[in-house]
């Protein structure tokens, strides 16, 4: 069964490091989402990403975040200058079109100290 | 402001029972709804969609309801087992939108 992959699994960084999160989406999915969850928090959208460009971004994606899809199947998430509050699991996200289900990844666990 | 409620606290039933868990909206116009099913530690995995026009769904033990008048949905698990412990969140699009907005989740707990 295809599957969103997400790599590594768990990051730990310094706060102020620049740290890269690793989504490989399903192979025919067009639309990309990164989701973050703080601990005990609810499921929170950062970003949604189609046609190579950004279709939507909620106001955690400030200018320390970024995406990018390098090549025909990595969609990654940066985050330039790590601060504390970043550390979330977060979640890579696929949908075929925009308005069915979302098959999500396993997550990649970030602590910052 | 806009809300996705869920409810909070933990529901525990007993196995073999139908659990029903509920989820409210304000201020959104959804076009569809979704409910995912999350484990700790790992991500949310699609189980059901329900579109505006729909009032029902199901899909084996499970079944969504979608009431846009009273802005609510309800998921039910019937003959509910111990595997079915887990939290369950809603997700709705807002209409026009590239994202789908999650509710607090609801952790549930089937008793053997």
């Amino acid at each position: 069964e295809p599957e969103v992959t997400q790599t590594p699994s768990h990051q730990v960084t310094q706060m102020g490091q620049e740290v890269i999160l690793r989504c490989v989406p399903i192979s025919n999915h067009l639309y990309f989402y990164w989701y973050r969850q703080i601990l005990g928090q609810k499921v929170e959208f950062l970003v949604s990403f189609y046609n190579n460009e950004i279709s939507e971004k909620s106001e955690i994606f400030d200018d320390q975040f970024s995406v990018e899809r390098p090549d025909g199947s990595n969609f990654t998430l940066k985050i330039r200058s790590t601060k504390l509050e970043d550390s979330a699991m977060y979640f890579c996200a696929s949908s075929v079109p925009r308005n069915t289900e979302a098959f999500f990844g396993q997550g990649t666990r970030l602590t910052v100290v | 402001s806009q809300k996705i409620e869920q409810n909070s606290e933990a529901l525990n039933i007993q196995e073999g029972k139908t659990a029903t868990l509920t989820c409210n909206y304000t201020n959104y116009s959804p076009a569809y709804l979704q409910w995912y099913r999350q484990d700790p530690g790992r991500g949310p995995v699609f189980l059901l969609l329900i579109r505006e026009n729909e009032k029902e769904k199901r899909k084996e033990r499970l079944k969504v309801t979608f009431d846009t008048t009273l802005k609510q949905s309800l998921f039910h698990i019937t003959a509910s087992q111990p595997a079915d412990s887990a939290t369950y969140l809603c997700a709705l699009d807002n209409r026009g939108t590239y994202k789908y907005i999650f509710g607090t989740g609801t952790r549930l707990k089937v008793l053997a």
